[in-house]
């Protein structure tokens, strides 16, 4: 079984609504982070977090909240989506406590179509 | 702010041949983390390779290598013997203290078989 997983895998929604990313893992990490990678951008961090209750705005923070419901879970909701937010989500984790040259362990993405 | 460039969008080879991505960056801190991963097109994120910047010595990986040039802020990742297997993007990514990961825009690798 995948140690990082996301859902759904891909979603096509409509300007306005609201949408939730989904990400579980059972690597027992405590750190966790969402990316968005565009064509051309390489991929951008939106929010992280380093335990439950350390959440922290990333670079592109702006049109997206973050919920960290416990250790393994980490979701991403997009309060009324753009089109401009269209793009491929990635969740990653990575180790206990550890330094910043950990390996960060990425899920398999999100595929977001804002129509 | 910190920043890293690939300068190079997509790059080819003959497979069992030599290649060589770039990657430059800027920053003014003394103590980070270089690493390369690889997106194939099953659009996964795979770490390839990682160097601390306080060693000099560049890191290798079976296949996979790199040149470390701390003074000159390069960091570029030698591929030998390529293999079909490697086509893929290759991300070069910085990381120092405050964990967050600022990445390369990525060079796409194809291989001719």
């Amino acid at each position: 079984d995948a140690d990082v997983t996301q859902t759904p895998r891909n979603r096509i929604t409509k300007t306005g609504k609201r949408i939730m990313l989904e990400c579980s893992q059972t690597k027992g990490h405590d750190r966790m982070y969402w990316y968005r990678q565009d064509p051309g951008l390489g991929l951008r961090l939106i929010y992280y977090s380093f335990d439950v209750k350390d959440i922290n705005k990333g670079e592109i923070s702006d049109g997206y909240s973050v919920s960290r419901q416990a250790q393994a879970k980490f979701s991403l909701s997009l309060e009324s989506a753009i089109p401009n937010q269209t793009a491929l989500y990635f969740c990653a984790t990575s180790g206990l406590g550890g330094a910043p040259y950990n390996e960060q362990f990425f899920g398999p993405g999100t595929r977001l179509t804002v129509l | 702010a910190q920043t890293v460039t690939q300068s190079q969008p997509e790059m080819s080879v003959q497979e069992a041949e030599t290649v060589t991505l770039s990657c430059t960056y800027d920053t003014s801190e003394s103590d980070y983390y270089l690493f390369w991963y690889k997106q194939p097109p099953s659009r996964q994120m795979i770490l390839v390779i990682r160097q601390e910047a306080y060693k000099q010595q560049n890191a290798t990986e079976n296949r996979f290598s790199v040149n470390f040039q701390k003074a000159a802020k390069s960091f570029s990742l030698k591929i030998s013997d390529s293999q079909l297997g490697d086509a893929a993007m290759y991300f070069c990514a910085y990381v120092h203290s405050n964990y967050q990961l600022i990445w390369g825009a990525g060079t796409k690798l194809i291989i001719k078989p």
